[in-house]
């Protein structure tokens, strides 16, 4: 059973903000929820980390609702170097962690 | 923030080779670093949770004989593919993490092995 299920890819223009959203109905009550990014031939890269409600940084936006079983992470403004794939976590920060297929996310000009 | 490095960043050897690649945490120490293998188009998995001055644990399916892992210090951890042949090419990836919870992984750029 995966812990997390993504859009396996998504297109955008440059400008345009982005929502990849991940679904993680068994997440646990201590889990956090961490966004990666990816690009090809390269390690993971983190983006952002949240519990619950929003967490803003200089990169992206995190929403969690209440229920936390599910997550939406924004883009604002993409360009053509945000194309990647982006995989979203969740764990306690103790453990391995278990990686769905990504979303990959492919911006045109 | 915290850096891992690892080294090389891409190895190409003859079937039979052994190859070794380290893992390092720049700035912090880890007791605990994974290691993961990505194959093209696909997503990272887990092989092996390295653990310093212990055994690594090991996923199933992944034999701990083929692929030696060493975690001798707080910063530094090793993975030996051992007589590589050409199915073990692959992008591995190692990680570790700033001790305490809640605190993301930081990973290493990768090592892509290419065996002849």
């Amino acid at each position: 059973l995966a812990k997390t299920t993504q859009p396996i890819s998504m297109d955008s223009y440059e400008g345009q903000e982005v929502n990849i959203t991940c679904s993680h109905n068994n997440i646990a009550t201590n889990d956090y929820i961490t966004w990666y990014q990816q690009f090809p031939s390269q390690g993971p890269r983190f983006i952002i980390q949240g519990y619950k409600t929003k967490v803003t940084n200089e990169v992206a936006s995190l929403f969690i609702p209440a229920d936390r079983k599910s997550s939406t992470l924004s883009l604002p403004r993409v360009s053509l170097s945000d194309t990647a794939v982006y995989y979203c976590t969740t764990d306690t920060g103790r453990r391995a962690l278990t990686f769905g297929s990504g979303t990959r996310l492919q911006v045109q000009p | 923030g915290a850096v891992v490095s690892q080294h090389p960043s891409r190895v190409i050897c003859k079937s039979g080779t052994s190859v070794k690649i380290e893992c390092r945490s720049l700035d912090f120490q880890a007791t605990t670093m994974f290691w993961y293998r990505q194959f093209p188009k696909q997503s990272l998995m887990l092989m092996a949770t390295s653990n310093e001055g212990s055994k690594a644990t090991y996923e199933q399916g992944v034999e701990k004989d083929k692929f030696l892992i060493n975690h001798a210090s707080l910063t530094l951890s090793t993975l030996t593919v051992t007589s590589a042949h050409p199915e073990d090419s692959s992008f591995y990836i190692c990680s570790a993490r700033v001790e305490g919870s809640n605190q993301p992984q930081h990973f290493g750029d990768g090592t892509r092995l290419s065996i002849l």
